[in-house]
């Protein structure tokens, strides 16, 4: 059975960093694109970021473009995302996600991170 | 930036009744469009890929259907389970994945 379970959400204040974790079993991680999703509190989903299999590829949504940092370790089966300079809106449960032909198959639970003063 | 705009907002029906979801692109996707299903307090799941071809596990009673821009989730009788929030999402301008804004189905 496919696992997904995220960590490292919590509080921080603007500006600040935190880096999130999603470790992953159930299936061959090495094999799998990797995203992000973000979703800000009652409203909708928003992608942040996806990796390829061995790292080689790397986008980003222009929202976090410059500040976050997706990358994975397939020797732990682990996904991170390292997120700078923090803002308010960058408040949301962070889901990581596994890809499929342009689609996102199975979903973690989320970690919340929440920005504020 | 491909737009995907869901309607109605919101859907209010009964059990038993056939809904019928709509997701309109700003631009051809083709037919790589893709719907979730979200329930509170739970994760996006898989429901349709490719417009119309049910993820693994999806009961025979959702249904999708389109190209291009104009697309369909039917329902054809629904379940008490199935009150939620449904997206739709498209990656067709590589690399960027959008969402739609969702549509609420909930009970009348």
């Amino acid at each position: 059975e496919v696992q997904l379970v995220e960590s490292g959400g919590g509080l921080v204040q603007p500006g600040g960093s935190l880096r999130l974790s999603c470790a992953a079993s159930g299936f061959t991680f090495s094999s799998y694109w990797m995203s992000w999703v973000r979703q800000a509190p009652g409203k909708g989903l928003e992608w942040v970021a996806d990796i390829k299999v061995d790292g080689s590829e790397i986008y980003y949504a222009d929202s976090v473009k410059g500040r976050f940092t997706i990358s994975r370790d397939n020797a732990k089966n682990s996904l991170y995302l390292q997120m700078n300079s923090l803002r308010a809106e960058d408040t949301a449960l962070y889901y990581c996600a596994t890809e499929w032909d342009l689609h996102l198959d199975h979903w973690g639970q989320g970690t919340l991170v929440t920005v504020s003063s | 930036e491909i737009v995907l705009t869901q309607s109605p907002a919101t859907l209010s029906l009964s059990p038993g009744e056939r809904a019928t979801l709509s997701c309109r692109a700003s631009q051809s996707v083709s037919s790589y469009l893709t719907w979730y299903q979200q329930k509170p307090g739970q994760a996006p799941r898989l429901l349709i890929y490719d417009a119309s071809n049910r993820a693994t596990g999806i009961p025979a009673r959702f249904s999708g259907s389109g190209s291009g821009t104009d697309f369909t989730l039917t329902i054809s009788s629904l379940e008490p389970e199935d009150f939620a929030v449904y997206y739709c999402q498209q990656r067709s301008n590589w690399p960027i994945y959008t969402f739609g804004q969702g549509t609420k189905l909930e009970i009348k």
